[in-house]
């Protein structure tokens, strides 16, 4: 079946660094998303893509949809505490593929 | 906004119990879906459900079953509930034409001892 490779697994990064995260996959998506989960709570939606080669900025947040199709990443810039969380890329065809998530952690 | 909510927050039973886990969508959204999360293992489908009395498998569907009499509503049940399926259960929404866009409720722990 369909997986996506999300790395990397868990990040500990100072206060105001840039972050990076990606996904890759064998497989070619129509979509790409970009969710990030608070703790205790549920994901929340932060930048959709639809277009191979899109680039797309939420804030401090920009994702890319890769030409290939087969991958994501999501750049945060100046990060700050409450950046803490679970970032997640979806992947959207015929069905809808999660990643296993990236852990971010920022000290203050 | 959409508002997608879910029963409990936190929810503890004993094996062998019968479980219910509901979630209410204010969207009239017609796609639900319910995910479990679990470390290590990420989102992983359960059963989704794209129109009412309507319910198809996910990833993992074995232990649980689904029901949707109403539009807003789709329920989760354990039959029998196991200590292997003490999880975080989360229940999202899309409408048929952003389907790709889901929108979470703020998930359901449960403990099963």
């Amino acid at each position: 079946g369909q997986q996506l490779n999300q790395s990397p697994q868990s990040m500990f990064i100072q206060e105001g660094e840039d972050v990076s995260m990606n996904c890759t996959s064998s497989s070619i998506f129509n979509t790409w998303l970009w969710y990030k989960q608070d703790p205790g709570e549920g994901p929340v939606l932060l930048i959709a893509l639809y277009k191979a080669g899109e680039l797309t900025s939420n804030g401090r947040l920009t994702a890319q949809f890769g030409i290939t199709r087969k991958d994501s990443f999501l750049n945060i810039s100046a990060s700050i505490p409450s950046d803490v969380g679970i970032y997640f890329c979806k992947g959207g065809s015929e069905k809808l593929v999660f990643g296993k998530g990236t852990k971010l952690t920022v000290n203050p | 906004d959409v508002k997608v909510t879910q029963s409990s927050r936190y929810l503890v039973k004993r094996t062998g119990e019968k479980v219910f886990l509901e979630c209410v969508q204010d969207m009239d959204h017609e796609n639900m879906f319910w995910y479990r999360q679990d470390p290590g293992l990420g989102l992983r489908l359960i059963y989704f459900s794209y129109d009412v009395k309507m319910k198809e498998k996910g990833d993992i569907p074995e232990g649980y079953s689904v029901s949707r009499e109403k539009k807003e509503r789709f329920s989760l049940i354990l039959e029998s509930a196991s200590t292997n399926q003490t999880s975080m259960y989360l229940c999202a929404s899309t409408s048929g034409l952003d389907a790709y866009e889901q929108y979470f409720g703020p998930g359901t722990r449960l403990t099963v001892t």
